[in-house]
């Protein structure tokens, strides 16, 4: 069965700090992943997606994330957090058939 | 582009109230579109697939008669909450994905609906 883990439920980062937030994936084939960020009380705003070619893809707002298939991951990175980039993160994987499949999300804390 | 509007943004009604929550795609078509629910501090769990022209697909334990769906053209899906009671408050966040894009391409979502019954 499908399903996507985010290892780390709550991080905090002090402002201007590198953030790695985790996720892995399991899926018999190669999956379509996703990463969503969700604000307070609002929708999801898509951040990067990776469905084939070069495994590094470049996201909107300084975001990038890393596919490797050998350790079923697909790790979000920043290299320098700003104060705006507190919220939810969501990782997703979607599949045939038009479903997707959330994590349980990771909330980010960014200290001045 | 790809804009997905979602109304109400905020409801509170009585117990026994039934509420209907609208989701358009503002600037394309789209065929399909997912309604989810997320309760405070949690993920997002789908609750069904809405598909134009046709009856949803309901994922295992959820109502189809407690949560009505209906996606009557190609811009508009409608989920009415029937006869609602506290338990069913909650988050609602409505998706959709562009028409003729495959299951690699992104949903887009609205900005929910949170729904509190008192």
């Amino acid at each position: 069965a499908q399903s996507v883990t985010q290892p780390d439920i709550h991080i905090t980062v002090s402002e201007g700090a590198s953030l790695e937030l985790r996720c892995n994936y399991s899926y018999g084939a190669t999956p379509y992943l996703f990463w969503y960020v969700q604000s307070p009380g609002q929708g999801l705003q898509l951040l990067l997606k990776y469905f084939s070619g070069d495994t590094l893809v470049q996201g909107i707002k300084g975001f990038e994330a890393e596919f490797k298939r050998s350790q079923s991951s697909f790790n979000l990175r920043k290299p320098s957090v700003h104060w705006s980039d507190a919220a939810e993160y969501f990782c997703a994987v979607g599949v045939p058939g038009n479903q997707f499949y959330f994590g349980t999300g990771t909330s980010l804390t960014v200290i001045p | 582009g790809a804009v997905v509007s979602q109304h109400p943004s905020w409801v509170i009604c009585k117990s026994g109230t039934s509420v209907k929550i609208e989701c358009r795609s503002l600037d394309f078509q789209a065929t399909t579109m997912f309604w989810y629910r997320q309760f405070p501090k949690q993920s997002l769990m789908l609750m069904a697939t809405s598909n134009e022209g046709s009856k949803a697909t309901y994922e295992q334990g959820v109502e189809k008669d407690k949560f009505l769906i209906n996606h009557a053209s190609l811009t508009l899906s409608t989920l009415t909450v029937t006869s609602a009671h506290p338990e069913d408050s909650s988050f609602y966040i409505c998706s959709a994905r562009d028409r003729g894009a495959g299951s690699n391409q992104p949903q887009h979502f609205g900005d929910g609906t949170r729904l509190s019954i008192l």
